[in-house]
């Protein structure tokens, strides 16, 4: 991958469990967002986390960012059939503000 | 609601022909990408915009072309299709923020492209 990698790179939860998606990242960055894809569409942002900030939640949605092990964590909690839709981590680098790098993505799926 | 189009969302063409996928938006934006996508694969910066009279090419390597005369177009151009160009074109707006901040971006919803 040219900047991101995603990990598991597909999920399958029970309604109402928790969801953990991983992304590790190679060079430093300025700040990391999660966008949300459901199939064939565009992508919707979801939240965006900056570089001196460590955990960040929103609604359903907690993000958390280790600068030093270059990764980050999208835990959405108490999981929902219309969760179900692939997840991407996408970086800022550090040596060029208006880049944005996506990562491979993780495709979850949420059984009723 | 976002307000970025792309057209048209589906093109089948035959190989050799020249295209132009299109995207637009209202919301001012100054900075603009296009990113290819295959089915169920990563996205891939192949171009991007500061502004007016500006564009820089991606991180992939891509055999299409970009011009930005007014802030609200930015469409995307192959002179000459091939098979390998099949796939999803993603094009995304976001607002100028000074610093190291990045606006978040505003996706279209696609435009489909099959060469055969």
């Amino acid at each position: 991958s040219q900047q991101g990698e995603e990990d598991p790179q597909a999920l399958s939860i029970q309604e109402g469990e928790n969801a953990t998606m991983n992304c590790s990242y190679k060079t430093s960055i300025n700040n990391l967002q999660w966008y949300r894809q459901n199939s064939g569409r565009g992508l919707v942002h979801l939240i965006l986390i900056r570089s001196n900030e460590r955990e960040k939640h929103s609604g359903r949605l907690r993000v958390t960012l280790d600068t030093s092990k270059k990764s980050s964590s999208l835990l959405i909690t108490a999981s929902r059939a219309a969760d179900t839709a692939s997840y991407f981590c996408a970086t800022t680098p550090y040596s060029s503000a208006s880049k944005i790098i996506f990562g491979s993505g993780t495709r979850l799926s949420i059984r009723p | 609601e976002a307000d970025i189009y792309q057209t048209p969302r589906y093109l089948v063409i035959g190989t050799g022909k020249k295209i132009t996928l299109e995207c637009s938006q209202t919301m001012g934006h100054d900075k603009m990408y296009w990113y290819q996508q295959d089915p169920g694969m990563e996205l891939h910066l192949i171009h991007y915009s500061y502004g007016v009279n500006s564009t820089e090419k991606g991180d992939l390597s891509s055999e299409s072309t970009v011009s930005r005369i007014r802030t609200e177009h930015f469409p995307l151009t192959l002179e000459s299709a091939r098979p390998s160009h099949t796939s999803q074109y993603l094009c995304a707006s976001s607002e100028f923020k000074p610093g190291p901040d990045t606006g978040e971006l505003f996706f279209g919803e696609g435009s489909r492209l099959t060469v055969l």
